[in-house]
């Protein structure tokens, strides 16, 4: 089984619909992030905890919310989606007690808004 | 800000060629330096890094060498192979907040 976990793997939405995309992982590491990621523009960091109480947006939080259930448990949710936001999404973690440059990421998320 | 410059692709070879990948860098203080890989279908994966001037890190047959005088890290391989086809994303992280920051990436085609 895969370290890291993004569900769904592809999702087909429609503008103004609500969605959420999820990532667990095993890793027991206390850091998560989730990134977007478009053609040509490489990865975009959109929210990031470094633990269960702790939240911070990144470069591109609008249009995004995040919530960190657990510690293996990061979700990010689309509140109204919108055709701009058609990307794949990365979940990332990385250890505050290891190397915390180091980061190891999911599979990814395909979302496509239409 | 911190940035990371990458040159485009798509870069193709045919196999058992050398490969160059470069990259340069911008950024206050003394940055890491990472080369991640995403091969078709998955996640990044941490191929190589470097954390100080000088350093060269090495992984699968790939190199690179900290090079704070040309703020560069170009990414190097002696001999491709179809296998090693994949987007190959350089990174910087800098100190006190351990955010990556990610260049463009470029993609290497490998032909038999």
């Amino acid at each position: 089984d895969a370290d890291v976990t993004q569900t769904p793997r592809n999702r087909i939405t429609k503008t103004g619909k609500r969605i959420m995309l999820e990532c667990s992982q095993t890793k027991g590491h206390d850091r998560m992030y989730w990134y977007r990621q478009d053609p040509g523009l490489g990865l975009q960091l959109i929210y990031y905890s470094f633990d269960v109480k702790d939240i911070n947006k990144g470069e591109i939080s609008d249009g995004y919310s995040v919530s960190r259930q657990a510690q293996a448990k990061f979700s990010l949710s689309l509140e109204s989606a919108i055709p701009n936001q058609t990307a794949l999404y990365f979940c990332a973690t990385s250890d505050s007690k290891g190397d915390k440059n180091i980061q190891y990421f999911g599979a990814g998320t395909r979302l496509s808004v239409l | 800000g911190d940035s990371v410059t990458q040159m485009e692709g798509p870069v193709t070879l045919s196999e058992e060629a050398f490969l160059t990948i470069n990259c340069t860098y911008t950024a206050t203080g003394y940055p890491s330096l990472f080369w991640y890989v995403q091969y078709p279908g998955e996640g990044l994966q941490l191929l190589l890094k470097a954390t100080k001037a000088d350093d060269k890190g090495s992984n699968k047959g790939f190199e690179a060498t900290y090079r704070k005088e040309t703020t560069s890290f170009h990414l190097e391989k002696g001999s491709v192979q179809v296998s090693d086809s994949a987007v190959y994303f350089c990174a910087l992280s800098n100190t006190g907040f351990q955010k990556l920051v990610f260049g463009t990436g470029t993609r290497l085609l490998v032909s038999p």
